[in-house]
């Protein structure tokens, strides 16, 4: 079973705060997404990456810097955060070898909650 | 464009009734499109509950139901007798998506609360 921790469970900052939001996956996984979640909303993607050192924009960039350091560890950075920001975060991951126009399983994080004020 | 409608909840229902969660797509860039059940239960994060890669075809797991309706762009989430376990968040999702790598496009999510 893949594992990916997300850290912390829970912050708050407020408006102009700098934030990193942590990522680790175990199970050597190609890619990895981060997720934003908010009511009204599906889970948006905002970065994604398919290998230490990569980074792909997704559909809600504005606002965020993510960076993937290792195979294990993909970050997302709120280097001025806004009310907007306000929202629960997934990260996830998934394989990555399979046949291109096969979607694979996604493992995600349990989530953090970021509440900007 | 691309997108994901589900059922809006909340939803209640009480143990043993059956359930629906209907989901409904639009596929147009992609020529194959998967289609997922993932479920998130409280304090977890979102797992995969089920998965059709072929449109007619159905999937299955822990009772729940759904089945690839190429025609009327369907993919209807069932189960004939819930459980108070089975409330949680439910999200129809489609992908695969190049240009997000093999990220999904998922709905806004069903929560559903199932009363002993």
């Amino acid at each position: 079973e893949a594992a990916v921790t997300q850290s912390p469970r829970n912050k708050v900052t407020v408006t102009g705060g700098n934030v990193t939001l942590s990522c680790r996956q175990t199970n050597s996984h190609n890619y990895m997404y981060w997720y934003r979640q908010d009511t009204g909303h599906g889970l948006r993607l905002i970065h994604y990456s398919y290998g230490a050192g990569n980074l792909q924009i997704g559909d809600v960039p504005d606002g965020y810097k993510a960076t993937r350091t290792t195979q294990e560890d993909f970050f997302l950075l709120l280097e001025l955060a806004s009310p907007s920001q306000t929202s629960l975060y997934f990260c996830a991951s998934s394989d990555g070898d399979g046949d291109w126009g096969s979607a694979e399983t996604l493992y995600f994080g349990s989530g953090t909650r970021l509440t900007v004020l | 464009g691309d997108s994901v409608t589900q059922t809006e909840g909340p939803v209640t229902v009480s143990e043993s009734e059956s359930l629906i969660i209907n989901c409904t797509y639009s596929a147009t860039s992609i020529a194959y499109p998967n289609l997922f059940w993932y479920v998130r239960y409280p304090g977890e994060g979102l797992q995969l509950l089920l998965k059709v890669i072929t449109a007619g075809q159905k999937g299955s797991s822990r009772g729940f139901e759904a089945t690839y309706n190429k025609e009327t762009t369907s993919f209807h989430l069932q189960k004939a007798s819930v459980q108070e376990s089975d409330s949680a968040v439910y999200y129809c999702a489609l992908g695969p998506f190049y240009q997000g790598g093999r990220a999904l496009i998922f709905g806004t999510g069903t929560t559903v609360s199932v009363s002993p």
